[in-house]
């Protein structure tokens, strides 16, 4: 298994350029979810999905869509990139089934919007 | 508003000696706590957990005690290792089980343990 693949590892931007974030898991999970990574703000959920077709905002939603339109993959969009988009953009996902289940998260995705 | 809080942004201490972390939430509906751990150019991995109705868990090194009535968690590592040099999140979930499936992080603790 390989896990929670995320692509591109590394990206970098002009302000008002698009650009999607692909992640996919293989565990069969339901869930799925974004976050960010800043400096001194830990991980901040961006958008969620509990199930293919499905999708929900967190956090901090603004200037990002998604999309699940397969179980196995969650899609991140910037529409019109800004330079306070520059973060690292973790994926994760969890079964759910149980309590104790816990989330499974990706390496990272670092982008930095010029 | 944030709901869970690490207070101490890094510590630093001697191998083979305890590392104690922190952590605060404010939420009542939490009942399910969770502590990842993170390596730079990583994604976070799961260390441990607890749920609301144990006031200790324990694996290995790392024990992970929950004072309900002080909205209050800490992870001990004992003894601490260079390995375990990492960023440590707090994370906390309100129905586990049913019908909640989001974590709430605290912002991270950055441990060094010095050789």
């Amino acid at each position: 298994n390989a896990g929670v693949t995320q692509t591109p590892k590394f990206r970098v931007l002009k302000t008002g350029q698009s650009m999607t974030l692909l992640c996919a898991q293989d565990m069969n999970h339901e869930y799925m979810y974004w976050y960010r990574q800043d400096p001194g703000m830990g991980l901040r959920l961006i958008h969620y999905s509990v199930g293919e077709g499905t999708t929900a905002k967190g956090e901090v939603p603004d200037g990002y869509n998604v999309s699940r339109l397969k179980k196995q993959n969650f899609l991140l969009g910037l529409e019109s990139a800004a330079p306070s988009q520059t973060s690292v953009y973790f994926c994760a996902s969890t079964a759910w089934a149980r309590s104790t289940d816990t989330q499974y998260f990706g390496p990272g995705t670092r982008l930095t919007v010029l | 508003d944030q709901q869970v809080k690490q207070n101490s942004p890094s510590l630093s201490v001697q191998e083979g000696r305890i590392s104690i972390l922190n952590c605060d939430y404010t939420n009542s509906m939490f009942d399910y706590f969770l502590w990842y751990k993170k390596y730079p150019a990583e994604g976070p991995t799961f260390l441990i957990s607890i749920s609301s109705i144990k006031d200790k868990n324990e694996d290995g090194r790392f024990t992970v005690f929950l004072n309900k009535s002080a909205k209050h968690l800490s992870l001990h590592i004992v003894p601490s290792q260079p390995g375990d040099s990492a960023v440590y999140f707090c994370a906390a979930s309100a129905g586990s089980g049913g019908s909640n499936y989001k974590l709430t992080f605290g912002k991270g603790t950055l441990l060094t343990v010095n050789p």
